[in-house]
């Protein structure tokens, strides 16, 4: 079975850093064509994709957030983890982990994480 | 702003059928796959059409969807009161090279 599973902190503050981690289970992201996105949803509002990782380490991010996050694997661990720098209020939001097959879509999500920006 | 265009709502009576549409350019719709997401309230959003058309594993029969140049929509048929939910369109974009959403359409049964 394969499931994603957000972890990091609820609140951070402004001009904060903030590290989320994406913990993968039932699969690799050594495989190859398998990809993990992430993608957040500020309090009712939209869906918002903010950057995939392939199991070939490319890497691609949202064009206006690209300053401000980094994507990267540690296979060891199984694990993506999302850096976004200088958080802002506008970033309170649920982050998702997804799994990325492509073709075929976003096709495993994980539960999603709260994350509140204090000012 | 999304990138992909969706009515913010949509609704029906038990049984009825309701459609929404998703509109898109040639950089996302025209080019690749259409995939469809249904978020239940204050869950995460599930894949529920992927490839245009096709149904994952598990999801019921009456969702449907088609797509046509560089615009798509879902279909509803027989709808339930579990099918209260929000819906969102997503295809591949050149431009940003990555992921495009729909703005997501609210579906209520009466």
């Amino acid at each position: 079975q394969i499931t994603l599973k957000e972890s990091g902190p609820m609140v951070v503050k402004s001009t904060q850093t903030l590290t989320l981690t994406c913990t993968l289970s039932g699969f690799s992201l050594s495989t190859s064509g398998v990809g993990v996105a992430w993608i957040r949803q500020p309090p009712g509002k939209a869906l918002e994709w903010l950057a995939l990782i392939y199991w070939n380490d490319d890497k691609r991010y949202t064009p206006s957030l690209k300053s401000r996050i980094t994507i990267t694997r540690d296979t060891s661990k199984n694990q993506v983890v999302l850096t976004m720098t200088n958080m802002d209020p506008v970033d309170t939001a649920t982050y998702y982990c997804a799994q990325n097959r492509q073709v075929y879509g976003l096709d495993v999500w994980g539960q999603g994480t709260t994350v509140t920006v204090s000012s | 702003q999304s990138v992909l265009t969706q009515p913010p709502s949509a609704s029906g009576t038990p049984g009825q059928r309701v459609t929404i549409s998703c509109s898109g350019s040639n950089s996302n719709i025209g080019g690749y796959y259409v995939h469809w997401y249904q978020q239940l309230p204050g869950t995460a959003p599930k894949l529920l059409i992927q490839r245009n058309n096709q149904r994952p594993s598990g999801v019921p029969d009456r969702f449907s969807g088609s797509k046509s140049g560089t615009s798509a929509s879902l279909a509803i048929s027989g709808l339930r009161s579990e099918d209260e939910a929000d819906y969102y369109c997503s295809a591949w974009d050149d431009g940003l090279s990555g992921w495009a959403f729909g703005g997501g359409t609210k579906v209520a049964v009466l």
